[in-house]
């Protein structure tokens, strides 16, 4: 069965410091991994993805087949990175299955 | 185009009250999904449209849940005899067919059973 895990459901750092996110998965084949954002007041929408291997707002994410995980990292965090955060994953274009979120709160 | 739209936004119902939720995709995708989220939840799937065609429904989903896209644009997702479990999110979701996992996402529409 699908399964992704997000064991922070809160997580705080201060302004500047290094933020990263957990998220692991469990699934049999080769899955496609996102992680969504919604930020406060606005839709969830896709903030990356792991096959486009690209940066957005300065965050990154590597996908590790051995260690099953697919963590966001960002150096140096800011204000407006505060929101929730999902993991999610799929396979061949059928539905995504979320993780249950992680609330990021960056202090001033 | 202002993408995913839902209707009502809110919905407060008595128990056992049928309740319908509407959704407008934006108008070239082609697949729709709806999700249902609890708070402190991540969405869960409940069941998704490929054009009209319903291609998969979420062994979770009760009988009294019922969605259908019959000329394939929007949607609709009835629940009937709404027990207060029911109370929760459900957002509508759009996506292009050969996009993978990169869902549009409407505002949501709540539902409050009492």
């Amino acid at each position: 069965a699908q399964r992704v895990t997000q064991p922070e459901k809160l997580l705080s750092v201060f302004k500047g410091a290094p933020v990263e996110l957990k998220c692991n998965y469990s699934y049999s084949g080769s899955p496609e991994l996102f992680w969504y954002v919604q930020y406060s007041r606005q839709r969830l929408q896709l903030l990356l993805r792991h096959i486009s291997r690209e940066s957005i707002k300065g965050f990154t994410a590597d996908l590790n087949k051995g260690e099953t995980s697919f963590h966001l990292k960002k150096p140096f965090a800011q204000e407006e990175d505060s929101a929730m955060y999902y993991c999610a994953l799929t396979r061949g274009a059928q539905k995504l299955v979320f993780g249950q979120g992680t609330r990021l709160t960056i202090n001033p | 185009d202002t993408g995913v739209s839902q209707d009502p936004r809110h919905k407060i119902t008595k128990r056992g009250q049928n309740v319908t939720f509407r959704c407008d995709p934006i108008s070239e995708h082609n697949r729709l999904y709806w999700y249902r989220q609890t708070l402190g939840q991540g969405p869960e799937f409940l069941t998704y449209f490929q054009n009209e065609a319903q291609l998969e429904k979420s062994r979770l989903l009760s009988d009294r849940f019922s969605a259908e896209r019959p000329k394939g644009s929007f949607s609709t997702l009835e629940i009937q005899r709404t027990e207060q479990g029911d109370s929760a999110m459900y957002l509508c979701a759009s996506s292009p067919r050969v996009v993978s996992g990169e869902l549009f996402f409407g505002e949501g529409s709540r539902l409050t059973v009492l």
